[in-house]
């Protein structure tokens, strides 16, 4: 079946440690994104790639990296110069071809929790 | 600077009674206009959209909203709630189907037995 695989789904860091979150998507969706979601504040938008080799930042890109090496790939680096990176991450892909509706597919999302 | 607000961060209803969760968008172009629902600890999935056709569009689950320009409104209706309705609901907007998307800050909907 088609769709956005992201994992892992539960992770724990510790202060000051990097991790990697993985996104891929078999969708053969051109652009994909990464959304951060906290209680009460909707989803803000971390990075987005629209084709390979290419991102921009969204709205609260500090303290994340991504890369976009292959098209159904793009991993998401918490770096230890987030401040407060405990949150639920959720990956996105939309296609940008002319059936393009402006719909996301999401993800199950990723529970990062910094002790 | 385009943005979507919801109108209750809570709403609860009987099973059975109707279900109302309002969005307002703030833009000066017409809009592409989304409902998603999400389910505790799940992503999110499309429940509907508005993309400059239909006024009253329907979507999944009985679903359904109405793009009113002249209030900037796309509120979200059901007639009859079931226990299975009870998740977060968001309102999204887009000022094409290229622009980036914009989330509302969700409605949390419970439905009471």
């Amino acid at each position: 079946d088609g769709g956005i695989t992201q994992s892992p789904k539960y992770l724990f860091r510790k202060e000051g440690q990097n991790v990697t979150l993985s996104c891929e998507q078999n969708l053969n969706h051109d652009a994909m994104y990464w959304y951060r979601q906290d209680p009460g504040q909707g989803l803000r938008l971390i990075y987005y790639s629209q084709i390979v080799n290419d991102f921009q930042k969204g709205d609260i890109a500090e303290g994340y990296s991504v890369s976009r090496e292959k098209k159904e790939s793009f991993p998401l680096t918490v770096t230890s110069a987030q401040k407060n990176p405990t949150a639920f991450y959720l990956c996105a892909s939309n296609t940008l071809g002319s059936t393009n509706t402006g719909e996301l597919f999401f993800g199950e999302g990723s529970r990062l929790t910094v002790l | 600077a385009q943005s979507v607000t919801q109108l209750g961060s809570h709403v609860s209803v009987s099973e059975g009674a109707l279900v109302l969760l309002r969005c307002n968008y703030s833009s000066s172009v017409p809009p592409y206009l989304f409902w998603y629902v999400q389910y505790p600890n799940q992503g999110l999935q499309l429940l509907l959209k508005y993309t400059s056709a239909a006024t009253l569009v329907k979507g999944i689950n009985g679903f359904e909203a109405e793009f009113k320009k002249s209030e900037t409104s796309f509120h979200l209706t059901k007639p009859s709630a079931h226990m299975s309705d009870a998740a977060e609901y968001f309102c999204a907007y887009s000022k094409t189907s290229y622009d980036k998307v914009i989330f509302g800050p969700g409605t949390s909907l419970s439905v009471i037995p």
